[in-house]
């Protein structure tokens, strides 16, 4: 299998649920993404992992919580969700950080009733 | 801070029926300008990144160009498989620690073609 898979494709959950989205790159790539997608919106950089550390955090709530336990997975651990949170979540990755394009998943759309 | 601005926002062009789209952008200092395709229920796909000024590249129908100041995406004779949205984006040199990893993107240029 090749490119950036995410798994699931959609959740609903409630607000007091706690999930996990799943990403997998199969590029060789060194650094991963989190993206937040809305309606209507630019996409939002939520986090950046390069060489399974932490680089960025983009002020993200800390109901968000990400782990990269190697550079190719990373998971974004979901808790105590809000119905605003409701958006497709697209992870990505790239060679390096600078002038790389991303490449990036189907996303995971989220549902937070 | 980095600025993207996308238009129009949403363009319907008959096929074979040429056009461009825009992206206006304010970076402190370019590193590279990205497009990018996305089709609905799925993320967006790579199309090309621009470095400097006065570049251009192109795949099929599809040529970028860029300024100082805007890209252009333009789209030749266009087919219905070419709808899409289209997104821009930008990512500017190291201002601090938390910025040299953003690609800062554009809402998108919702692009339709009809047979």
């Amino acid at each position: 299998e090749t490119g950036v898979t995410q798994t699931p494709r959609h959740l609903v959950m409630g607000m007091t649920n706690k999930k996990s989205l799943k990403c997998e790159q199969h590029l060789g790539h060194n650094a991963m993404y989190w993206y937040k997608q809305s309606a209507k919106k630019p996409l939002e950089l939520m986090f950046v992992y390069s060489l399974e550390e932490r680089v960025e955090n983009n002020s993200v709530p800390s109901r968000f919580s990400p782990e990269c336990p190697n550079s190719s997975h990373l998971f974004l651990h979901l808790h105590t969700l809000q119905p605003e949170d409701s958006a497709l979540y697209l992870c990505a990755s790239s060679v390096g950080s600078y002038n790389s394009p991303l490449h990036f998943g189907n996303g995971t759309r989220l549902t937070v009733t | 801070e980095d600025q993207v601005t996308q238009s129009p926002e949403a363009l319907r062009l008959q096929e074979g029926e040429s056009s461009s789209l825009n992206c206006s952008y304010t970076v402190s200092g370019l590193r590279g300008l990205f497009w990018y395709r996305q089709d609905p229920g799925k993320g967006p796909e790579f199309l090309f990144t621009l470095y400097s000024a006065g570049e251009e590249k192109e795949k099929e129908r599809l040529k970028a160009t860029l300024t100082k100041k805007e890209s252009f995406l333009h789209i030749t004779a266009p087919k219905p498989e070419d709808s899409a949205t289209y997104l821009c984006a930008v990512q500017g040199v190291v201002v601090d620690s938390n910025s040299g990893y953003a690609l800062n993107f554009g809402k998108g240029t919702s692009l339709l073609v009809t047979p």
